[in-house]
């Protein structure tokens, strides 16, 4: 059974600096992995995706790492800023069932100003 | 580009009342459409998808359902509201290629 978890469950930094947080699940056999963002009573806002055959994905100051065979993923957060604090959640879709995603329980993220 | 919508944002119901949550997508054509809850300080949990019209699977036993009227259109209904049903609902869709998931804004849902 694929479980996906997410280390620290919450983590604060200052301004400025870079952060990365952690996604890792048990079973290799994935069909993707993405990357969401949630801000406090509101809906997630997808953030990066990676395909299994991919290692890594980029947008903006934001760089998602893809390693099947540890099952890791790594979400790399550069020069943070105060409005990156959310809640940060991975997810897991399966190579047998294109409809079900397995969701981490989240990383709540404060960067301090 | 592709836009969802999903009302109303919020919602307080009476124990045994009806409920009609719709969520509608634009910019793109036969999508996967997905309804999540979100308890308070608990995860997502998949409560039914779809890949077509008619073509609706529920992923937890409950009393709520699930109907695609129109190929951008999902609506989440219960004929009486229980207590349990309380949380935040998401409405998702997902296109056929690369299976990204894209969220609507949600409807926190209070069954009092």
């Amino acid at each position: 059974k694929q479980e996906v978890t997410q280390i620290p469950a919450a983590l604060s930094v200052p301004e400025g600096e870079n952060l990365v947080l952690n996604c890792s699940f048990t079973d290799s056999a994935i069909y993707n992995l993405q990357w969401f963002r949630q801000d406090p009573g509101k809906g997630l806002t997808s953030l990066l995706l990676i395909q299994s055959s991919q290692r890594e994905q980029t947008s903006g100051r934001l760089n998602a790492s893809l390693d099947k065979s540890s099952g890791r993923s790594t979400l790399y957060i550069a020069a943070s800023q105060p409005g990156d604090s959310a809640t940060y959640l991975c997810a897991v879709r399966l190579v047998d069932s294109n409809y079900q995603l397995i969701w981490g329980a989240g990383t709540k993220l404060i960067i301090k100003p | 580009s592709q836009t969802i919508h999903q009302w109303p944002a919020t919602l307080v119901q009476p124990v045994g009342s009806p409920l009609s949550l719709e969520c509608t997508v634009e910019g793109t054509s036969n999508p996967n459409l997905y309804w999540y809850r979100q308890a308070a300080g608990r995860g997502l949990q998949l409560l039914f998808y779809s890949i077509g019209i008619d073509q609706i699977s529920s992923e937890v036993p409950q009393n709520l359902s699930a109907s695609r009227p129109q190929d951008r259109q999902f609506i989440l209904s219960s004929k009486k509201l229980l207590l349990s049903d309380s949380g935040f609902y998401l409405c998702a869709w997902s296109n056929t290629w690369d299976e990204k998931l894209f969220f609507g804004s949600g409807t926190q849902l209070s069954v009092l």
